[in-house]
């Protein structure tokens, strides 16, 4: 069965520290990790990986993919509170005959001035 | 704004009944998609229309069932309801039929079972 597992479930940091958010995958035919923001609201698009080392980057948020090792981290530098969030990850797979987006549970993260 | 928009916001009916969710699509896409966010599962995919056609499949119930119209609108049907169907339903859009990076996400309809 297809599985996504992320870490860890909840972070609280101060405004201005670096965070690292974690998501591991076990998904047959892979296509794409993509990470989203969940606010108070509907999740929005943050990046979309596909192949591994390269590092996708926006501002103070970057990820990166191990295509290897089977997981990807989301980099969050100098936070601020309105990064406060559920980061989800979410992995697509290829042509699959069970779902083709399997979301994990998400990172609460918590940013206090 | 999303340009997404799904009515009611929020529903509350007891056990056994039917419900029907409604999305609007943004103007000009093509794919609309299922979710279901609740506390235990997290968020899930249900099902994807594209044009009309069923495109992809998730973990839908049977119970469950969806049609995407002409007019590309799209309709979730929820029956036989059971308390453990309370859950958070998004409806997302996007223009093509692999588009996952650019999906938007409606505000959601809040689906509360007694």
């Amino acid at each position: 069965e297809d599985k996504v597992v992320q870490s860890p479930l909840s972070l609280v940091v101060h405004e201005g520290d670096t965070v690292t958010l974690n998501c591991s995958y076990e998904v047959t035919n892979f296509r794409s990790l993509l990470w989203y923001k969940q606010e108070k609201k509907a999740p929005t698009f943050l990046f979309m990986l596909t192949s591994s080392g390269i590092e996708k980057k926006s501002g103070r948020l970057s990820s990166i993919l191990d295509k290897k090792e089977l997981f990807s981290i989301l980099n969050i530098t100098a936070t601020q509170t309105g990064d406060s969030a559920v980061y989800l990850c979410a992995v697509e797979a290829r042509n699959s005959g069970n779902t083709p987006l399997v979301f994990g549970k998400g990172t609460r993260l918590s940013v206090i001035a | 704004d999303s340009g997404v928009t799904q009515t009611p916001k929020h529903l509350i009916t007891a056990t056994g009944q039917r419900v029907t969710l409604r999305c609007s699509p943004r103007s000009g896409d093509l794919s609309v998609y299922w979710y279901q966010q609740s506390l235990d599962q997290g968020l899930q995919f249900l099902i994807q229309y594209y044009n009309g056609e069923e495109r992809a499949k998730g973990n839908i119930l049977e119970r469950f069932s969806a049609q995407q119209f002409p007019d590309l609108h799209s309709e979730l049907n929820l029956s036989s309801l059971e308390l453990g169907d309370s859950a958070l339903y998004f409806c997302a859009s996007s223009v093509g039929v692999h588009s996952y990076n650019e999906q938007f996400f409606g505000p959601g309809t809040r689906l509360t079972v007694l």
